[in-house]
């Protein structure tokens, strides 16, 4: 049982390239969700998907789409970076009825 | 609104010396959810409680405790007889609708050996 994992751990772009962050879980959880984490910012939501086929914009969605590709998958990708969305994301996925959320390790990204 | 209030960014104790982190929320919904992450320097989020609304009794486990006071919108964690390994970021959060956490932005917590 992996939990949620997420592809790639470290990941380097030019402003205006694009890019898409993987995540997955094992856990037969409904709810998945992607969070940036910037200096003395907390997490902030960018996307979430309550369920297989949908998805909803959270705080920070500008810049950002998102694929939820079937019960386990949910990806985020930026079509043109820039240097602003220089962070650290984090998948997280929740089962129905407990409200806790279990984050995947992390992807650092950086945009030059 | 909701909303998630960590006052004190950075906190620096003695190792053994007890440390309370203030976590002040703002919300409009009767059930909600209060949880605390523990964020070590290797990165990950590390899910140490959960709290829901209907639920004031306090917590202990081990070193850690809370304080939950619905009268004051307040769930205080207080980490007793601090250790180095407990250096790191502390979160606290609160689920809104569709489960959406609300992050405060953390006490940074530093324990001097």
């Amino acid at each position: 049982n992996a939990g949620v994992t997420q592809t790639p751990k470290f990941q380097v772009l030019k402003t205006g390239q694009s890019m898409t962050l993987q995540c997955a879980q094992d856990m037969n959880h409904n709810s998945m969700y992607w969070y940036r984490q910037d200096p003395g910012m907390g997490l902030r939501l960018i996307y979430y998907s309550a369920s297989e086929g949908t998805t909803d914009k959270g705080e920070v969605p500008n810049g950002y789409n998102v694929s939820r590709l079937n019960k386990r998958e949910f990806s985020l990708r930026l079509e043109s970076a820039a240097p602003s969305q220089t962070s650290v994301y984090f998948c997280a996925s929740s089962p129905e009825g407990t409200r806790e959320q279990y984050f995947g390790p992390g992807t650092r990204l950086t945009v030059t | 609104a909701q909303k998630v209030t960590q006052a004190q960014t950075e906190i620096s104790v003695v190792e053994k010396e007890d440390v309370t982190l203030d976590c002040v929320y703002e919300t409009r919904d009767t059930t909600y959810y209060l949880f605390w992450y523990k964020q070590p320097p290797s990165g990950e989020l590390v899910f140490l409680i959960r709290r829901n609304s209907f639920d004031e009794q306090n917590e202990i486990s081990g070193r850690y405790s809370w304080n939950f006071q619905k009268s004051t919108s307040s769930f205080n964690f207080t980490i007793t007889a601090s250790q180095v390994v407990d250096s790191a970021v502390y979160f606290c959060a609160l689920v809104r609708g569709n489960n959406r956490l609300a992050f405060g932005k953390g006490n940074q917590v530093v324990v001097i050996p």
